[in-house]
């Protein structure tokens, strides 16, 4: 089973909108952590914004926030005022323990949504 | 600024050649490293878990023998493809957690695209 689930392919949205991009995962770790990631044509990874398991607010990053259901095990990334360049592949990634309990925590990723900002 | 530096970028060889790819951690220490395989319009696959003073953890189906990783010291993990063969061409992706807390980014390195021709 899938841990980390986008699923939007790829979504439009015209510049200066906002945009709402879907993620939900699966986990019985109580204590896990949600990035969510950038990746531009180029293929750098960027680092957007993080949610504790434990934080009782919704993170924010300037034009990024995400909408944390714990229930519901979602944590969409909101994005505020599109720009073009925000035109690129983004991707949802949870970390948490590996299953053996030892270790460092691994990093899965979902497969990502490709956002395309029309001018 | 970056804070993983991955080198080189890009490499393009011929078939039978062995490449090494290089990641360092800049102003920290990471006594773990993650290698990443991403196919074209697909998402990171996760190959191996680089540790330092002891052996490479590697994911199912990744040949250990094909990607040899070595931890040579507490800020550089090396990935060496050996004898690659064109279906080895992708790009290749490394990260360090900058800790070891769920919490803790994990930042990457701008990844290298290898084409073997």
């Amino acid at each position: 089973a899938q841990k980390i689930t986008q699923t939007q392919p790829g979504m439009f949205v015209q510049e200066k909108e906002a945009v709402t991009l879907d993620c939900t995962y699966d986990t019985s770790d109580p204590s896990y952590g949600l990035f969510w990631y950038k990746q531009p044509s180029s293929g750098e990874m960027i680092f957007l914004i993080y949610q504790g398991s434990y934080d009782q607010q919704n993170a924010t990053e300037g034009r990024y926030s995400l909408n944390f259901q714990k229930a519901r095990k979602s944590a969409n990334l909101v994005i505020s005022a599109s720009q073009l360049g925000d035109s690129a592949m983004y991707f949802c990634a949870m970390r948490e323990l590996p299953h053996s309990g030892a270790g460092s925590y691994q990093l899965t990723f979902g497969k990502g949504t490709k956002l395309s900002v029309i001018p | 600024g970056a804070v993983v530096s991955q080198h080189p970028s890009r490499v393009i060889c011929k078939s039978g050649t062995s490449v090494k790819i290089e990641c360092r951690s800049l102003d920290f220490q990471a006594t773990t490293m993650f290698w990443y395989r991403q196919f074209p319009k697909q998402s990171l696959m996760l190959m191996a878990t680089s540790n330092e003073g002891s052996k490479a953890t590697y994911e199912q189906g990744v040949e250990k023998d094909k990607f040899l990783i070595n931890h040579a010291s507490l800020t550089l993990s090396t990935l060496t493809v050996t004898s690659a063969h064109p279906e080895d061409s992708s790009f290749y992706i490394c990260s360090a957690p900058q800790g070891s807390y769920s919490n803790q980014p994990q930042h990457f390195g701008d990844g290298t695209r290898l084409s073997i021709l």
